[in-house]
């Protein structure tokens, strides 16, 4: 099992620029979580996906900010018209849904320049 | 929403004592209890969980125990080792979240030799 893959590792943009972020869960996992950690900081949720389904949104910003996980594919968190304050380190993690542990990737550092 | 408040942010100890960190959680439906490892530029990892049918868990040095009635649970770590170095984060969530973790701000643990 390959585990909960992330890319790219490491993302380049400038302001004003978008910036997508992949995510494909560990197999047989259908729940998908996105999470964005400051430096030195916590993890703060964003969004929380089943294939087609955004099932809460709560956590992540009104604007510029959107979340998808197709029926085929990875899930995507895309970011328009990224601003330094985007800068973070961007967190999947997947389960096969209840009170199953979930999977952390190994993140998706974006810098905006 | 689910607040979790996590004590202390930062935590030093000699090897070979034991290290305790501390949570608290708002949400009284909250029933699902994880603790993450997170090295440096690393991913986060599971080191233990607990649900709210029990009181306590035990895996070899790790300890959770769990007070439902205060809301609050603890993570414990005997013999402590320089590779228990890094950050340590709670979390709890429930099936109103459908099992989405919020997590406390982390205990940047080092432990000397």
């Amino acid at each position: 099992n390959a585990g909960v893959m992330q890319n790219p590792r490491h993302l380049v943009r400038r302001r004003g620029q978008e910036a997508r972020l992949r995510c494909s869960p560990m197999k047989g996992h259908s729940h998908v979580y996105w999470y964005r950690q400051l430096p030195e900081e916590g993890l703060k949720f964003m969004v929380y996906l089943q294939k087609e389904n955004i099932i809460d949104e709560s956590g992540m910003p009104k604007e510029r900010f959107s979340a998808e996980f197709p029926k085929e594919g990875p899930s995507i968190l895309r970011i328009q018209q990224v601003v330094r304050g985007d800068s973070a380190a961007y967190f999947c993690a997947s389960s096969p849904g209840g009170d199953s542990p979930l999977h952390f990737g190994n993140g998706t550092r974006l810098t905006v320049t | 929403g689910e607040n979790v408040e996590q004590h202390p942010s930062t935590l030093s100890v000699q090897e070979g004592d034991s290290a305790v960190i501390k949570c608290t959680y708002s949400d009284s439906a909250s029933n699902y209890f994880p603790w993450y490892k997170q090295e440096l530029g690393k991913r986060p990892q599971l080191i233990i969980d607990i649900r709210s049918n029990v009181g306590e868990k035990k895996d070899q040095r790790i300890a959770v125990t769990l007070n439902k009635t205060a809301k609050h649970f603890s993570l414990h770590i005997t013999e402590t080792q320089p590779e228990d170095s890094a950050v340590y984060f709670c979390a709890a969530s429930s099936s109103n979240s459908g099992y989405a973790l919020n997590f406390g701000k982390g205990t940047s643990l080092l432990v000397t030799p």
